[in-house]
């Protein structure tokens, strides 16, 4: 069963922390992707990663950075949190040049105090 | 950019009704239309997708049109029922050759009365 698991359900930080969301996929993609969900706005990609070491802003960078140092793993980083950056962040992946389904994890709710 | 807009953003039908999404997106160069559904507590699943050189497609009780020509793509949910209940999501995706960029929309937010 595939499957993209992200390291926490639930988080409360405080204005300020940094930050760090965990993603892994066991499905071997070269894509991965992190969005933020928020009522009646969708899901926004923040960014995204098309290989190793490899990163791409998406709409909305700001106040954001990733690390893909593995194909398995994509981090993102709050660097200083912000209370606008309370959100549900959901991680996703799907392979390379095809169409075939985007897998998503099962999100993170942040709260940022 | 590309913009995806999707209506309405609640619906409610009694069930064994049908349930009709309708998205519009504007990027001429978007060649392939997912469609999500998110229960609460999950991460969205994909339910029916379609290419650009396909009008329609279904799968059971549901089915998607795209109207190319008009940028439209709607997704139909026949027979409803309570498993239905969900928000649904559209999306546009571009296709390049080492990376997709998929636009979502704002998400339909579908009950269903018993």
């Amino acid at each position: 069963d595939v499957k993209v698991t992200q390291s926490s359900r639930y988080l409360v930080k405080r204005t300020g922390e940094k930050v760090f969301l965990e993603c892994v996929q066991d499905m071997d993609h070269e894509n991965m992707f992190w969005y933020r969900q928020d009522p009646g706005l969708g899901l926004r990609l923040i960014y995204f990663s098309y290989d190793v070491k490899m990163k791409e802003k998406g709409d909305i960078p700001e106040g954001y950075s990733v690390s893909r140092e593995k194909k398995e793993r994509f981090s993102l980083i709050l660097e200083s949190a912000s209370t606008n950056q309370t959100s549900m962040y959901l991680c996703a992946s799907i392979r390379r040049s095809s169409y075939n389904e985007q897998f998503f994890g099962p999100g993170t709710r942040l709260t940022v105090l | 950019g590309e913009n995806v807009e999707q209506h309405p953003s609640t619906l409610s039908v009694q069930e064994g009704d049908s349930a009709v999404i309708k998205c519009t997106y504007s990027d001429s160069a978007s060649n392939y239309f997912p469609w999500y559904k998110q229960e609460l507590g999950k991460g969205p699943q994909l339910i029916i997708d379609i290419r650009s050189n396909v009008g329609e497609k279904k799968d059971q009780r549901i089915a998607v049109t795209l109207n190319k020509t008009a940028k439209h793509f709607s997704l139909h949910i026949t027979e409803t029922q309570p498993e239905d209940s969900a928000v649904y999501f559209c999306a546009a995706s571009i296709r390049y050759s080492s990376a997709s960029k998929i636009i979502f929309g704002s998400g339909t937010r579908l009950s269903i009365r018993p």
